[in-house]
């Protein structure tokens, strides 16, 4: 089945830099990868997400790209601000199973 | 539009005792999916229900089990709970058209269950 790996862990970075993390995923059969965000005490949400067909997706501060050839997609955050700090996890979604597998997720913490 | 409402909020069980959770879906979304999350482990897929069928099951042992309603909403059932089932159990709902589900997904604040 689908695994989906997601680095770093933890990533801290100051306020106003960029932040960059990154997904593999094993199943080629996957075309569709979005992001959540979760807030302390919060519930996920949807930040962005991107198909298969498509190689690069922005929105504002937000970022994603996707490599199909090597398997990978990748969240950017610039000029980042203290409401960023979150955990963010990637996801993979395959066609043949019919359900979305999660990266164990990326603390991110703005420095200020 | 109300989102997705998950019952109870926190809960403490013993080991061996069984838990029954429920979710409710957003207005109009026949799928609802649930996740287990604990530290370090991120979201896992637990099983995904439509229309009252199970569309798909994650890598959980038997004792997880769960069925929706015609309405939509969902229960999941933890049955001979263990230590290692306490953690936070989010529900999810999407809008689903056909065989296909690639919506964005709804989550549920969560049910926080401990187990002692």
């Amino acid at each position: 089945g689908e695994n989906v790996e997601q680095h770093p862990s933890t990533l801290s970075v100051q306020e106003g830099d960029s932040a960059v993390i990154k997904c593999t995923y094993s199943d080629s059969a996957s075309n569709y990868f979005p992001w959540y965000k979760q807030e302390l005490g919060k519930r996920p949400q949807l930040i962005i997400d991107i198909r298969s067909n498509v190689g690069e997706k922005k929105d504002q501060r937000i970022a994603v790209t996707l490599n199909k050839t090597a398997k990978h997609f990748s969240l950017h955050i610039t000029e980042t601000q203290p409401e960023d700090s979150a955990v963010y996890f990637c996801a993979a979604f395959t066609f043949r199973d019919d359900k979305i597998i999660f990266g164990k997720g990326t603390r991110l913490h703005i420095l200020p | 539009k109300a989102g997705v409402t998950q019952t109870p909020r926190y809960l403490i069980k013993t080991r061996g005792q069984q838990v029954t959770l429920s979710c409710s879906p957003i207005s109009g979304h026949r799928s609802v999916s649930w996740y287990q999350q604990t530290p370090g482990q991120g979201l896992q897929f637990l099983f995904e229900y439509f229309s009252e069928t199970q569309r798909n099951k994650g890598n959980f042992p038997g004792r997880f089990s769960g069925r929706q309603f015609s309405n939509s909403r969902s229960e999941m059932n933890v049955s001979t709970l263990e230590l290692g089932d306490s953690a936070l159990y989010l529900c999810a709902s999407s809008y689903r058209t056909g065989d296909i589900n690639t919506g964005e997904l709804f989550f549920g604040e969560g049910s926080r269950l401990t187990v002692l």
